[in-house]
């Protein structure tokens, strides 16, 4: 049972490029999140996934997109990167239905030139 | 105002001293109640469920005072190893599981 994982752990791009965070969880649990956290404001929710078949917009979303691919999959793609992107991603999970514990994946640290 | 506020510290204790951190929120429709503890450069990770109850785990005391808002984390006989972040979050139900974050507040145990 591995829980939340993400890759890739380290990522360098260039502005303009793209790339996609994966992100998948084994604990059949219904909700995903991807958060950016940047030194001194916390964790910002970017996108979020009720269910399976829904995603939503958070408070940053601007410059992201996001696809819950299955129950276990949600990946986060950004499609023309920016230096303000610079951050680390963590995605995260809640089984739902009365239990509302967070888990999150190790995260990736994207650095964008 | 912030959603969810924390002191951001850094606390620096001896080992052995007792600590205690407060956050306060803003929604009194929050619902669940949790800290987490970050280690530098890692994830976060759930430490405890707050429970209106108050509950204990080892060394480690959660209440919550919904009158007042705020949920405290208190550690007793702080350990080396106790060294980290250490976040709050709130949750509600407002058509999905909306988590907030508090910022955190940093504690350093010194031998």
């Amino acid at each position: 049972n591995a829980g939340v994982t993400q890759t890739p752990k380290f990522q360098v791009l260039k502005t303009g490029q793209s790339m996609t965070l994966q992100c998948a969880q084994d604990m059949n649990h219904n909700s995903m999140y991807w958060y950016r956290q940047d030194p001194g404001m916390g964790l910002r929710l970017i996108y979020y996934s009720a269910s399976e078949g829904t995603t939503d917009k958070g408070e940053v979303p601007n410059g992201y997109n996001v696809s819950r691919l299955n129950k276990r999959e949600f990946s986060l793609r950004l499609e023309s990167a920016a230096p303000s992107q610079t951050s680390v991603y963590f995605c995260a999970s809640i089984a739902g239905q009365g239990y509302y514990e967070q888990y999150f994946g190790p995260g990736t640290r994207l650095t964008v030139t | 105002r912030k959603e969810v506020e924390q002191d951001p510290g850094p606390f620096n204790v001896p080992e052995g001293a007792t600590v205690a951190f407060n956050c306060t929120y803003s929604n009194s429709a929050s619902q669940s109640f949790f800290w987490y503890r970050q280690d530098c450069r890692k994830e976060p990770k759930l430490l405890m469920s707050v429970y209106s109850s108050g509950n204990e785990d080892g060394r480690f005391t959660a209440q919550l005072n919904r009158a007042s808002q705020y949920i405290s984390l208190l550690i007793r006989d702080s350990k080396l190893s106790d060294s980290a972040t250490y976040l709050c979050a709130v949750s509600y139900s407002g058509g999905y599981q909306k988590v907030t974050f508090g910022t955190g507040t940093k504690l350093q145990v010194i031998p």
